[in-house]
């Protein structure tokens, strides 16, 4: 099956500051890549995905970069606020999903 | 429009118990998933359904059974709860195009087995 690593698993930036999540997958035959936040004490939720045939997303201060030959992607959240502050997990899709083991964002005020 | 939900939000089981974990979602979703999240590990894909009366293994199936009996209600059992089965546990539905497509999760159920 697909193997999804992700990095860092925290993370503390200055509010206002940048912060990059990396992650990288196995499969091939992966062709979908979201990114969920998740808030304590909630579910997951969609911030953004990108496909297989679409190198770079943005979505206001978000933004996702795909690289199919190396097999990564990364989350970039820009002008970071302490709303931000959470755990984001990625994941690469194909018949199923598999998850990063997250990443614990805190954005400092 | 609830979205999804999950009934309990919490429960402590005995080791050798047993119970069942209900998700409901009210937007006509083909696809629905149960995950259990443990600390480091992420969301683990336990059983999914691909519609009413069709299930499937995910990554972690042992230990659980699942049924789709009706299209909004999808049901996670522990037959005989474990205390490797403490874990908060998601239900997520998606559209008809299946798992290339936003997933909606639930609140979540913090199962703690003794």
């Amino acid at each position: 099956g697909e193997n999804v690593e992700q990095h860092p698993s925290t993370l503390s930036v200055q509010e206002g500051d940048s912060a990059v999540i990396k992650c990288t997958y196995s499969d091939s035959a992966s062709n979908y890549f979201p990114w969920y936040k998740q808030e304590l004490g909630k579910g997951p939720q969609l911030i953004i995905d990108i496909r297989s045939n679409v190198g770079e997303k943005k979505d206001q201060r978000i933004a996702v970069t795909l690289n199919k030959t190396a097999k990564h992607f990364s989350l970039h959240i820009t002008e970071t606020q302490p709303e931000d502050s959470a755990v984001y997990f990625c994941a690469a899709s194909g018949n199923q999903f598999y998850f990063g083991t997250g990443t614990s964002l805190t954005v400092i005020p | 429009n609830a979205g999804v939900t999950q009934t309990p939000k919490f429960r402590v089981l005995k080791t050798g118990q047993s119970m069942t974990l209900l998700c409901a979602q009210d937007m006509n979703h083909e696809y629905m998933y149960w995950y259990r999240q443990d600390p480091g590990m992420g969301l683990r894909l336990i059983h999914y359904s691909v519609g009413e009366g069709t299930t499937a293994k995910g990554e972690v199936p042992d230990g659980y059974n699942v049924s789709r009996l009706k299209k909004q209600n999808f049901l996670l059992g522990l037959e005989s709860a474990a205390p490797s089965q403490t874990s908060v546990y998601f239900c997520a539905s998606s559209y008809p195009g299946g798992p290339r497509n936003e997933q909606f999760f639930g609140p979540g159920t913090r199962l703690t087995v003794l």
